[in-house]
């Protein structure tokens, strides 16, 4: 089975430049989480998809992030315009998310993308 | 939102030597508990879910229990090996697929 795939690893970008992420979860998984871990602390949910809705995007900075799953498959997390404060590995995570037992919630992670503001 | 801690941050061991490491969570509305290792330039693994009180899971040489009435969970390494240097994360969630980390321990296992 194929895991979740995330591109690009790396990227360096200047403040005020605009970037965007691309994530392709497990096939078959409705759940699709974008996380923001910043160095020395745990990774911070930024937005829930279930198929291409939004479930929570509670701490997402909207005014200058913004996320989309079309079709209910890939997903792409963007910023416009990066700040000093966005470097960090930014995850992504999909999920079966459809049944009550706790082994379908069990989330499977992307590589990330370690995302540097200069 | 919860708040989830783990403890210590970081931890320097011998190889041989056995570990552990601390997760606190809050007790209210708990469903489960999950253990992640997660290697640098890698993506997270997942090493655990537990869900019920005094449950206790094992993998090789690694085993967690889980105390939900209290609101922890330890992660055991016995005998420590250079490939288990790792972070490890621990995340709740509570009657949702929502997860909450907590900060993470890194491990350094030194041959």
């Amino acid at each position: 089975e194929a895991g979740v795939a995330q591109s690009p690893r790396y990227k360096i970008i200047e403040k005020r430049q605009s970037v965007a992420f691309w994530c392709n979860p497990i096939s078959g998984h409705a759940t699709l989480y974008w996380y923001q871990q910043i160095l020395g602390q745990g990774p911070k949910l930024l937005i829930q998809f279930q198929n291409n809705g939004v479930v929570d995007d509670s701490q997402l900075p909207k005014d200058r992030f913004s996320a989309e799953r079309l079709k209910g498959v890939d997903s792409t997390l963007k910023i416009q315009p990066a700040k000093l404060e966005d470097s960090a590995v930014y995850l992504c995570a999909s999920s079966l998310g459809r049944s009550g037992r706790a082994i379908s919630y069990e989330q499977y992670f992307g590589p990330g993308t370690r995302l540097t503001v200069t | 939102i919860l708040n989830v801690e783990q403890s210590p941050q970081s931890l320097h061991v011998q190889e041989g030597d056995s570990t552990n490491f601390t997760c606190s969570f809050p007790s209210s509305n708990f469903y489960a508990l999950h253990w992640y290792r997660w290697e640098t330039a890698k993506s997270p693994e997942a090493l655990f879910v537990m869900t019920l009180n005094g449950d206790e899971k094992k993998k090789g040489r690694i085993s967690a229990t889980l105390n939900t009435k209290e609101g922890y969970s330890y992660l055991y390494i016995k005998g420590s090996q250079p490939e288990d240097s790792a972070t490890y994360l621990c995340a709740s969630n509570n009657a949702g697929n929502m997860l909450t980390f907590g900060g993470g321990t890194r491990l350094m296992v030194k041959p």
